[in-house]
């Protein structure tokens, strides 16, 4: 267990669902981030959260829109998906400021499928 | 566009023996480099961070380099063990304005 939890763990859905992904952390960190896992890709950095502000969007579709009410939540909301958006989804925590020089904490990611 | 390139991209290794890979990643704007270790159906686990050029890392049989001059991280396993299977990401983290990289790992397969 590495102190983040995300549900659900496998999620079906279909292009004009809306459905939302939660992540929460128990390691008092300030930082939060989402990342994508596609097939053969690399991880890919989605949002960061500091202090519970979005610090970054690395041009992330609209259809992805992020929420963090406080510095323990984080929320995926998804709309309107493409097939090509079916993928692992990981969050991650760290200590703040920047997060950059602290080791990220990962959760054990929710398998999205898209039909 | 910045990269960050892991090499190789799968390795097998006999039980016991020693055996290391490589990070490469931009020279310019360098903040952090992290490693992680990721088992089949787990979560990924850091194992370093490190900042600072020359930087040497130890934690058990696992060991890592910086040289952030020349852009390259090395990751060494020293005596294999089968619990050392798993995918090694590397991360380079730039100043604030620069993405965080991942590379697409070196898949490590102990082989008994």
């Amino acid at each position: 267990e590495t102190g983040v939890t995300q549900t659900p763990r496998h999620l079906v859905m279909g292009m004009t669902n809306k459905k939302s992904l939660k992540c929460e952390q128990h390691l008092g960190h300030n930082a939060m981030y989402w990342y994508k896992q596609s097939a053969k890709k690399p991880l890919e950095l989605m949002f960061v959260y500091n202090f519970k502000e979005q610090t970054e969007n690395n041009s992330v579709p609209s259809r992805f829109s992020p929420e963090c009410p406080n510095s323990s939540h984080l929320f995926l909301h998804l709309h309107t998906l493409q097939p090509e958006d079916s993928a692992l989804y990981l969050c991650a925590s760290s200590q703040s400021p920047s997060g950059r020089a602290y080791e990220q904490y990962f959760g054990p990611g929710t398998r999205l499928t898209v039909t | 566009i910045l990269n960050v390139e892991q090499s190789p991209q799968s390795l097998h290794v006999q039980e016991g023996d020693s055996t290391n890979f490589t990070c490469s990643f931009p020279s310019s704007n360098f903040y952090a480099l992290h490693w992680y270790r990721w088992e089949t159906a787990k979560s990924p686990e850091a194992l370093f961070v490190m900042t600072l050029n020359g930087d040497e890392k130890k934690k058990g049989r696992i060991s890592a380099t910086l040289n952030t001059k020349e852009g390259y991280s090395y990751l060494y396993i020293k005596g294999s063990q089968p619990e050392d299977s798993a995918t090694y990401l590397c991360a380079f983290m730039g100043n604030r304005d620069d993405k965080i990289i991942f590379g697409k790992g070196t898949r490590l397969h102990i082989l008994p």
